[in-house]
């Protein structure tokens, strides 16, 4: 089973709009960590936001905000005023093995576009 | 702080030939991963380690060896190249005293012929 999956291959949003990217992910770890992280087209990974499974509010940056669903194991990713430069693919990812070893899973990304 | 370095940027290789991806790190990190990015693939965690002298096997280490004999350096070794592993690398470092948030070195892109 996938650890992580994005559903969204591809979204469009108007300029100044919010827009909702889908993640959710497979575990049974009790301690884990969800990400999300911002790829434009020049290359670079950014880190956007983080959640621990063990905080009880949803993880807020800016106009960045995770809708932590722990029941539905969603992760979901809120970017309000969407400005141009948020066009980029946007990929979520999981820790798991706290006691483990820790290792990271992606998924396939969802690719945003802004339109002015 | 120049944060997590890869060298080269850019490197063709003809297939069977070895090659070593450089990863260095000034951030004091002790988490260190390889990852390869392919179209459709999103990021595939290769190997990493939890501290020098330790690491151990991602999703997908066939065909690549790593070793960490100090906390900056973790390098990637290609023993024989093959068309397959034609992809984007990225090394990254967590701090694992905290969220382990990654930082992300700026990739090579590695084409086999």
């Amino acid at each position: 089973a996938q650890k992580i999956t994005q559903t969204q291959p591809g979204m469009f949003v108007q300029e100044k709009e919010a827009v909702t990217l889908d993640c959710t992910y497979d575990t049974s770890d009790p301690s884990y960590g969800l990400f999300w992280y911002k790829q434009p087209s020049s290359g670079e990974m950014i880190f956007l936001i983080y959640q621990g499974s063990y905080d009880q509010q949803n993880a807020t940056e800016g106009r960045y905000s995770l809708n932590f669903q722990k029941a539905r194991k969603s992760a979901n990713l809120v970017i309000s005023a969407s400005q141009l430069g948020d066009s980029a693919m946007y990929f979520c990812a999981m820790r798991e093995g706290e006691y483990t070893g820790n290792q990271f899973y992606f998924g396939t990304g969802t690719s945003l576009t802004v339109i002015p | 702080n120049a944060g997590v370095t890869q060298t080269p940027k850019f490197q063709v290789l003809k297939t069977g030939q070895s090659m070593t991806l450089q990863c260095a790190q000034d951030m004091n990190h002790e988490y260190m991963s390889w990852y390869r990015q392919d179209p459709g693939m999103g990021l595939r965690l290769i190997h990493y380690s939890v501290g020098a002298g330790i690491t151990d096997q991602g999703e997908v280490p066939n065909g690549y060896n790593v070793s960490r004999s100090t906390t900056e350096d973790f390098p990637l070794r290609l023993l024989s190249a093959a068309p397959s592993q034609t992809s984007v690398y990225f090394c990254a470092s967590s701090d694992s005293r905290a969220t382990y948030e990654q930082y992300f070195g700026p990739g090579t892109r590695l084409t086999v012929t």
